[in-house]
């Protein structure tokens, strides 16, 4: 059983430049998250896929957008970076609604 | 969003002694699960919990969801040097499928 992976791991990124997320959930799940998580605090929903569509959605502005594939893996798209978007990106899976596994994340520095 | 807090921030223990964290909130919720983040890493699940009053357990580590359904508790028995980490508790309201992080526990264990 393949659990979850992310890429890429490290990221460095200027102000207004785009960046694209990936990950590939655990065999099995159907179901992506997505998190953001700075530096000392818990992880804050951004937002999650189910059947390839947006199903739920934290207090993110619209230029954080995403994708599901038809095998379940996922995208998360950053546009117009800023300085406060430097992070560690979370992906989780899940079985529909259930417990979610996390990936190693992707560390993105915006400079 | 909703607020969970953690108690305590932080902990510094000596090895072999027992850990107690809890996790409050001001909602109502319908499941809790209990993480733990080494640096740099994503979250490891430890414990997930369903039903109001239910305890459960995964080796030295129990967990309990309170009575209320707004709180949540960690036990770790006989603590050993790789249970240092960040522990986070997360919860989901019993609308949507939002799961949200509390501030986390770091724990120290002294040889």
């Amino acid at each position: 059983e393949t659990g979850v992976t992310q890429s890429p791991t490290h990221l460095i990124k200027t102000r207004g430049q785009q960046v694209t997320l990936r990950c590939s959930s655990q065999s099995g799940h159907n179901t992506v998250s997505w998190y953001q998580q700075a530096l000392g605090q818990g992880p804050q929903f951004i937002f999650q896929y189910y059947r390839e569509e947006e199903n739920g959605r934290g207090n993110f502005p619209p230029r954080f957008s995403g994708l599901q594939f038809p095998n379940y893996s996922s995208e998360l798209n950053v546009n117009a970076l800023e300085l406060d978007d430097s992070a560690l990106y979370l992906c989780a899976s899940s079985l529909e609604n259930n417990e979610q596994f996390f990936g190693p994340g992707t560390r993105l520095t915006v400079l | 969003g909703q607020q969970l807090n953690q108690s305590p921030q932080s902990m510094f223990i000596q090895e072999g002694e027992d850990v107690s964290m809890n996790c409050t909130s001001s909602s109502i919720f319908n499941t809790w699960l209990w993480y733990k983040q080494d640096p740099g890493e994503g979250p490891v699940l430890l414990i997930a919990l369903y039903k109001a009053g239910e305890l459960t357990s995964n080796g030295r580590l129990t967990a309990q969801f309170g009575i209320t359904r707004k709180d949540s508790f960690l036990n770790i028995s006989a603590s050993i040097p790789s249970d240092v980490g960040i522990y986070f508790c997360a919860g989901q309201l019993n609308t949507g499928n939002q799961f949200y992080f509390g501030t986390g526990t770091s724990l120290t264990v002294i040889p």
